[in-house]
């Protein structure tokens, strides 16, 4: 069965400091990983995917498969992006397995 | 179009009642999906409707009820629940089943008393 960890149920930076958010997951197919983010009083919604490769909002995310691990990550944080981040894997057979969910903190 | 609507936005019933909850999409998806999500937890699958045929059911309790009308609908039918059903309810949408992300509702938050 797939796994997704986020070993940081809490996160909290100040403005202009790196942020990395981990994912670590556990699957023996080849997964399609993901990055969703919810804003206060906001739907749930895709911040990036690692098969398109491209940074969203200043984000990065590599997929390391050695590491099985999908760490998201910002060079300088901003306030706005204080979110809550979950970190999603999606199987073959189309299922998604969602992280536990790190709550990001920019403070100013 | 690129919504996905749940209404209604917020049900309180009894454990005798029966409800149903709606999500609508217009972006032409096949795919359409229902998460429970409790509180500070993250979204777990209940039931995934692809074509409009239920593909997968993760061994969610009887007293919750999918329906796919059409490509565009998906219902959830609510019957007997007990208090530990109260959740979020978020309905989700994508492109093909085992495809493309995944567009969700803002979710219908229910309160079995």
């Amino acid at each position: 069965a797939q796994r997704v960890t986020q070993p940081e149920k809490l996160l909290s930076v100040f403005k202009g400091a790196p942020v990395e958010l981990k994912c670590n997951y556990s699957y023996s197919g080849s997964p399609e990983l993901f990055w969703y983010v919810q804003y206060s009083r906001q739907r749930l919604q895709l911040l990036l995917r690692h098969i398109s490769r491209e940074s969203i909002k200043g984000f990065t995310a590599d997929l390391n498969k050695g590491e099985t691990s999908f760490h998201l990550k910002k060079p300088f944080a901003q306030e706005e992006d204080s979110a809550m981040y979950y970190c999603a894997l999606r199987t073959n057979a189309g299922k998604s397995t969602f992280g536990d969910g790190t709550t990001l903190t920019v403070k100013p | 179009d690129t919504e996905v609507t749940q209404t209604p936005k917020h049900l309180v019933m009894g454990m005798t009642n029966k409800k149903s909850l709606k999500c609508e999409q217009h972006m032409g998806h096949r795919a359409m999906y229902w998460y429970k999500q409790k509180a500070k937890k993250p979204p777990e699958l209940m039931f995934v409707y692809s074509y409009e045929k239920l593909s997968i059911n993760e061994s969610v309790p009887s007293r919750f009820s999918p329906e796919c009308p059409n490509s565009s609908l998906l219902n959830l039918h609510l019957h007997a629940l007990q208090p530990e059903d109260s959740a979020l309810y978020l309905c989700a949408s994508s492109q093909d089943f085992g495809a493309g992300e995944l567009f969700f509702g803002e979710g219908s938050r229910l309160t079995v008393l």
